[in-house]
């Protein structure tokens, strides 16, 4: 058990709707990160907070927004989904001590029809 | 930014053989390197690491040699088992985000 929980688990929706994804880091874990795996693409860094500021930007769609509250819990927003959105996304996230470890949660799987 | 490269797979192997995945890195400056492990229905967790050239990380039996100039980090192991079947990525860090390889995806047949 990495420490990190993500829900839900598994999600179905259609093309159009819009979904969001929830994160909580480790306790005491500042930074947040998102990653979208998928079959032809891999795992593709999406964005980066830290105690509630955006840090670093990916390959993050227009459609696809995050955010960080004060509680250090994440949310990943999708809208105007497209089949091509169906992907397993991750949050992870790391302490202080940047050692540059990350520990990922077990994912939220994403299927759009 | 950094980026980096790894070997495709899959890669099948007979339990007992040796292993070797490729990765290099590009980077500006001196990134630390990461190798990650996904077994199947799980979150990527780390396996091993190296902060500076020439480092080696070690950790259940695989290990990396983090090489600044060929910019690599191969990952091997001597005897592969059954249990090793999983997805691995290497990683690269430099800065605040960490962007990790395409996976290489390894079957262990016994």
């Amino acid at each position: 058990d990495s420490g990190v929980t993500q829900t839900p688990k598994h999600l179905i929706t259609a093309t159009g709707q819009r979904v969001t994804l929830r994160c909580s880091p480790r306790s005491g874990d500042l930074s947040v990160y998102w990653y979208q795996q998928s079959l032809d693409q891999g795992l593709q860094f999406l964005i980066q907070y830290y105690n509630g500021e955006e840090r670093a930007k990916g390959n993050i769609l227009e459609r696809f927004s995050a955010q960080q509250f004060p509680d250090l819990h994440s949310e990943l927003n999708l809208s105007s989904l497209e089949l091509g959105d169906s992907a397993l996304y991750f949050c992870a996230s790391s302490g202080i001590h940047n050692t540059g470890e990350l520990f990922f949660g077990e994912g939220s799987r994403l299927t759009v029809l | 930014g950094n980026s980096v490269t790894q070997m495709e797979g899959p890669v099948t192997l007979s339990e007992e053989a040796f292993l070797t995945i490729n990765c290099t890195y590009t980077a500006t400056g001196y990134p630390s390197l990461f190798w990650y492990v996904q077994y199947p229905g799980e979150g990527l967790q780390l396996l091993l690491k190296a902060t500076k050239a020439d480092d080696k990380g070690s950790n259940k039996g695989f290990e990396a040699t983090y090489r600044k100039e060929t910019t690599s980090f191969h990952l091997e192991k001597g005897s592969v088992q059954v249990s090793d079947s999983a997805v691995y990525f290497c990683a690269c860090t430099e800065g605040n985000d960490m962007r990790f390889g395409a996976g290489t995806r390894l079957t262990v047949k016994p």
